[in-house]
């Protein structure tokens, strides 16, 4: 029961490199979400999907395209990758219908963008 | 940000201290969590209060929720080694977004 696996774990990108990061969930959850977190800025949201084929932009969406290809998969492109993407990328999900509103989180990927 | 700020930014006590962190938030919410990371982990969930409700407790942590001062406070009673981490508040607005804090990085010193 892997709950939600983020893949890479760690990635060094040069300045105008393009790469996925790949997010898949095995709990049957509806919604999924991007977020990225940069030190002593808590955790800012990119995308967020509440249902396979729906993407919705959060608070830092520039620079970032998503995917939500399936019900299980939500993934997070960097077409043209900037110094300023250097960051730890979490996925979430969480069941649509639930009384327990609550995200579970990935172990996260590391992003150096030099 | 459509999140406020969590204060303080850091705390170190001793093990059986008492621990509270506040957060304040700017938006109408639907309900607001705390969430725990370890260092190099991933966020879990702690505990949820909906908008309606005023305390709740769940083994040594306690939630408070003021929504007239749009603001919170996590207590954790008889702190313990192990609950070194840093805390997050976390708000749910109607569009089913989630929105945190910058968090507080607690430090129980054996």
């Amino acid at each position: 029961n892997a709950g939600v696996t983020q893949t890479p774990k760690f990635q060094v990108l040069k300045t105008g490199q393009s790469m996925t990061l790949q997010c898949a969930q095995d709990m049957n959850h509806n919604s999924m979400y991007w977020y990225r977190q940069d030190p002593g800025m808590g955790l800012r949201l990119i995308y967020y999907s509440a249902s396979e084929g729906t993407t919705d932009k959060g608070e830092v969406p520039n620079g970032y395209n998503v995917s939500r290809l399936n019900k299980r998969e939500f993934s997070l492109r960097l077409e043209s990758a900037a110094p300023s993407q250097t960051s730890v990328y979490f996925c979430a999900s969480r069941p649509r219908f639930s009384g327990a509103n609550v995200l579970t989180f990935g172990a996260g990927s590391r992003l150096t963008v030099l | 940000s459509q999140q406020g700020e969590e204060d303080p930014q850091a705390l170190s006590i001793q093990e059986g201290e008492n621990a509270t962190m506040n957060c304040s938030y700017k938006t109408s919410i639907n309900n607001l969590q705390w969430y725990r990371q370890n260092s190099g982990r991933g966020l879990v969930h702690l505990i949820l209060i909906r908008s309606n409700e005023r305390e709740k407790h769940s083994g040594r942590l306690r939630v408070t929720l003021d929504t007239s001062k749009k603001s919170s406070s996590l207590l954790i009673t008889a702190s313990r080694a192990a609950d070194t981490a840093s805390y997050f508040c976390a708000t749910e607005n109607n569009f089913n977004k989630f929105y945190f804090g910058s968090g507080t990085k607690l430090n129980v010193k054996p």
